[in-house]
């Protein structure tokens, strides 16, 4: 397996409360992402980074942020946390741009409440 | 709107039974790639075809990608308990050389012994 961390695993939070997840790789891969996964949606593109301190919106960025310092981690914040947002997220790396595979992490189920 | 959609949303078989989803696209691709996700795990890759391949094996996968028809099939063969789980298809867009993936919704396998 891939070495992709994700922390939490599981969080349950309140309405308005900001939260941070983490993903951390080992891969020393260049390419990192956020995907959230809900029923009848499939996975949606969050946000991605393509290197540190760069990164750009997937489609559906509203209520979320990134942040790249070090090629290992990549962090994703809802800076006020709505019901909307519960979901499981997930990380994913991939390298040698393009036509290659991406690995993914276990995924954070986040429940806003 | 979803890039990839895939067809049946869900299939029952039995074991040693071939298992075939497809999986339809809007916009032109740079590959197509297939993700397993078994319950309350991350995806994991599977195969990956470029736009200009037609057919690409893989042990008991066969995957088929018609660019003229923007669609693509997975057939499992002979198939096994073990391959209960959802798949996903995923085409890869190009954007300044960066390969961005859209995932479909999904297709949920259940393989019975």
């Amino acid at each position: 397996d891939a070495g992709i961390t994700q922390s939490p695993r599981h969080k349950v939070t309140e309405t308005g409360t900001p939260v941070t997840l983490r993903c951390h790789q080992t891969e020393n891969h260049r390419y990192m992402y956020w995907y959230r996964q809900d029923p009848g949606h499939g996975l949606r593109l969050i946000h991605y980074s393509y290197g540190v301190k760069d990164t750009d919106k997937g489609e559906v960025s509203d209520g979320y942020s990134v942040s790249r310092s070090k090629t290992e981690d990549f962090l994703l914040t809802l800076e006020s946390a709505t019901s909307s947002q519960t979901s499981v997220y997930f990380c994913a790396i991939s390298d040698r741009q393009p036509n290659t595979e991406a690995f993914f992490g276990q995924g954070t189920r986040l429940t806003v409440v | 709107s979803q890039q990839g959609e895939e067809d049946p949303q869900a299939l029952s078989i039995q074991e040693g039974e071939n298992a075939t989803m497809n999986c339809s696209y809007k916009t032109s691709i740079n590959n197509l790639q297939w993700y397993r996700q078994n319950s309350g795990r991350g995806l994991v890759h599977l195969i990956l075809i470029r736009s200009n391949e037609r057919e690409k094996h893989s042990g008991r996968l066969r995957v088929t990608l018609d660019t003229s028809k923007k669609s693509s099939s997975l057939l499992i063969t002979a198939s096994r308990a073990a391959d209960t789980a959802s798949y996903f298809c995923a085409t890869a867009l190009l954007k300044s050389g960066f390969q961005k993936l859209v995932f479909g919704t999904g297709t949920r396998l259940l393989v019975s012994p």
